[in-house]
């Protein structure tokens, strides 16, 4: 079982749609989570993090997070063709300096 | 402007010849670190730095080299490159070394060893 397991994709929803994309992660003891968006060609960028159950809001970006079903999902609402982009789960544990990343999503957003 | 600086930005060698890629950054980060992302793989840290003079291996070290010796310099040597390390490679740094940090990714280097 891969640590942190992500689908591929590509996931494709039309323009103003609402994009869902899923993580989860093997490890219990996990403390933090992240979702970085990385455009073809380009490093990736944070755009959400995470360290609690629930749901946590920043503009058209929502994360949630279920600890007791090692589950973390990001919502992007209104989506645009250009969050079309690969979008990376990362997981860490706290007391270890290690950051693991899921293979990424490919999310499509067509006009 | 806040950024990690990466050097070359793409890279052709041949089996055997070292190279170096070179990573700084500007924002007094202590923690930096390597990663390879191959498709299928993802991201997968090479080696780690919490501080000046401490670094250690993450989960694919092998064949690569670290130091770091000032704290906003973090190279990447690769001391006998090898086909299968034909790779982008990224730098990054957070400010703090636990793993709640944001990271900030420098722009990567492409890397083919023939």
């Amino acid at each position: 079982q891969k640590e942190v397991e992500q689908n591929s994709g590509p996931l494709s929803v039309p323009e103003g749609a609402i994009a869902s994309l899923n993580c989860t992660y093997s490890d219990r003891g996990s403390q933090s989570f992240f979702w970085y968006r990385q455009y073809s060609g380009k490093s990736p960028e944070l755009i959400m993090s995470i360290y609690s159950n629930g749901d946590k809001e920043d503009g058209r970006f929502t994360a949630q997070l279920n600890k007791a079903s090692q589950y973390v999902s990001l919502l992007i609402r209104d989506s645009q063709p250009s969050d079309s982009a690969t979008y990376l789960c990362a997981v860490g544990n706290t007391g270890f300096q290690k950051l693991v990343f899921g293979t990424g999503t490919r999310l499509l957003v067509s006009p | 402007e806040a950024q990690v600086t990466q050097n070359p930005r793409y890279l052709i060698t041949v089996t055997g010849k070292k190279l170096t890629v070179t990573c700084s950054q500007n924002m007094n980060h202590e923690y930096m670190s390597w990663y390879r992302q191959d498709p299928g793989l993802g991201l997968r840290q090479i080696y780690y730095s919490m501080n000046v003079e401490v670094t250690d291996k993450g989960d694919v070290p092998e064949g690569y080299k670290v130091s770091r010796k000032e704290k906003r310099n973090f190279p990447l040597i690769l001391e006998s490159p090898s086909p299968n390390q034909t790779s982008l490679y990224f730098c990054a740094s957070s400010f703090g070394v636990s793993t709640n940090e944001k990271l900030f990714f420098g722009s990567g280097t492409q890397l083919s060893v023939l």
